[in-house]
Order: structure tokens, then C-alpha cells, then sequence
């Protein structure tokens, strides 16, 4: 198994323009989120997801948009980027069984200028 | 007061030594409690759960303490390849898996 996937590994884009970033799982496990990573900030929940079909906001999802297909497939859209969207975003899956470890992917490392 | 707290070091110890982080919650109504460990530009890994009871993982231990609200991370004999970031992570319900992640405590082992 791969385990949870994410592209890319690096981008950078300008201010304005948009943006998908991948997360693919091949455990079919139903749960499955995005966070962002700042210096001095833990990680932060984006965006989550319990089933194809379902998603839901978490803390910090003003700027970006998910979609979830697919039961393997969760991207995440940035739809104007910011300077402030500069960060490290991971993707994780959850197991299905107590206590549901999360499972995350490499991180994709964005700079916006 | 941030949710789920933890001093974020750097621990700096010795090959063999022991080290204890702890990491502070404000929900009382917690449930599940978690250590992750996270290298440096890598993602997060799950090191243990945290149980009432306290668990036992080989040279990991860690503790529960729901009256202070504090959960604990004891390593003992550190090797060098303990050198990363701990973070402590806390869902306040045994269903929801929505969690809240500490900011991490860093360790460095020295030769």
C-alpha cells in the first residue's frame, strides 16, 4: 500500500493565481482531512471529509475548497492564493478502529509571493 | 489560553538519558489523547495513544493525569535516532475525529 499520497512536493505561486493540491489514500478508509502547518502554529484543520459526497469546514478554511468524489480522492483547491496561504499543507486518513490514527501524507510546502 | 499546550524546547540530552515532556489540554471534556512524532520537514507519525491507565510502549511511557489535565511522554535510554518533535494531540470526543494538535516540544539527543 502507498498510504496516503499528495502532489506536489513543492509549488510556488503568485498572489491571485489558483491552485489543486492532490491527496489520494488507497487504505479506503472514509475519513480523511487537510491541515496546515505554521512556525509556532501546530497544524491546523482545513477542511474534512467523512464519506465521498460529505465535507465539512474546520478551523481555518476560509480561501480553500475541497470536493470528495471518490472515497480515495480528496484535493484542495486554493481559489485566489494569498501570501498568507504560504505554508505546509498534509493530508491525512483516518483509521476506522478506536482510537483512529491518522495517517499522513508528505506534505506539499507552498509559497505564495 | 491555547487549547492544547506544550513548551516547545529544545530539549537538548544526552545519548542514554532520560526525558520527560508534558503537554497541557484546557477541555476537560477530552477523550482521546495522543503522541505523534514529527522529523524535521517530514509529516507526523503516530508514536502512541494515551490511555487512563498509562501505556508502555518499550522505551516510551505515557501518562494520562485528567484531574490536572496534563498528559505525559517519558523516554528513557534516548538514542540518537529520537531526535525529532513531539507533538501531543487531543480529540474531546471518542467519535469525533476531529483533533487538536499542540505545537510540539523538540528533542535533540547529543552523542
Amino acid at each position: 500500500n502507498a498510504g496516503v499520497t499528495q502532489t506536489p512536493k513543492f509549488q510556488v505561486l503568485k498572489t491571485g493565481q489558483s491552485m489543486t493540491l492532490q491527496c489520494a489514500q488507497d487504505m479506503n478508509h472514509e475519513y480523511m482531512s487537510w491541515y496546515r502547518q505554521d512556525p509556532g502554529m501546530g497544524l491546523r484543520l482545513i477542511h474534512y471529509s467523512v464519506g465521498a459526497g460529505i465535507t465539512d469546514q474546520g478551523e481555518v478554511p476560509n480561501g480553500y475548497n475541497v470536493s470528495r468524489s471518490t472515497t480515495e480522492d480528496f484535493p484542495l483547491r486554493l481559489l485566489s492564493a494569498a501570501p498568507s496561504q504560504t505554508s505546509v499543507y498534509f493530508c491525512a486518513s483516518s483509521s476506522p478502529i478506536p482510537p483512529y490514527e491518522q495517517y499522513f501524507g508528505p506534505g506539499t510546502r507552498l509559497t505564495v509571493t | 489560553r491555547k487549547e492544547v499546550e506544550q513548551d516547545p524546547g529544545p530539549f537538548n540530552v544526552p545519548e542514554g538519558a532520560t526525558v520527560a515532556f508534558n503537554c497541557t489540554y484546557s477541555n476537560s471534556a477530552s477523550q482521546s489523547f495522543f503522541w505523534y512524532r514529527q522529523d524535521c520537514r517530514k509529516e507526523p507519525k503516530l508514536l502512541m495513544s494515551v490511555y487512563s491507565s498509562g501505556n508502555e510502549d518499550g522505551r516510551f511511557t505515557a501518562q494520562l493525569n485528567r484531574a490536572s489535565q496534563y498528559i505525559s511522554l517519558l523516554i528513557r535510554d534516548s538514542k540518537l535516532s529520537d531526535s525529532a518533535t513531539y507533538l501531543c494531540v487531543v480529540s474531546e470526543s471518542l467519535l469525533d475525529r476531529k483533533v487538536t494538535f499542540g505545537t510540539g516540544t523538540k528533542l535533540q539527543v547529543i552523542p
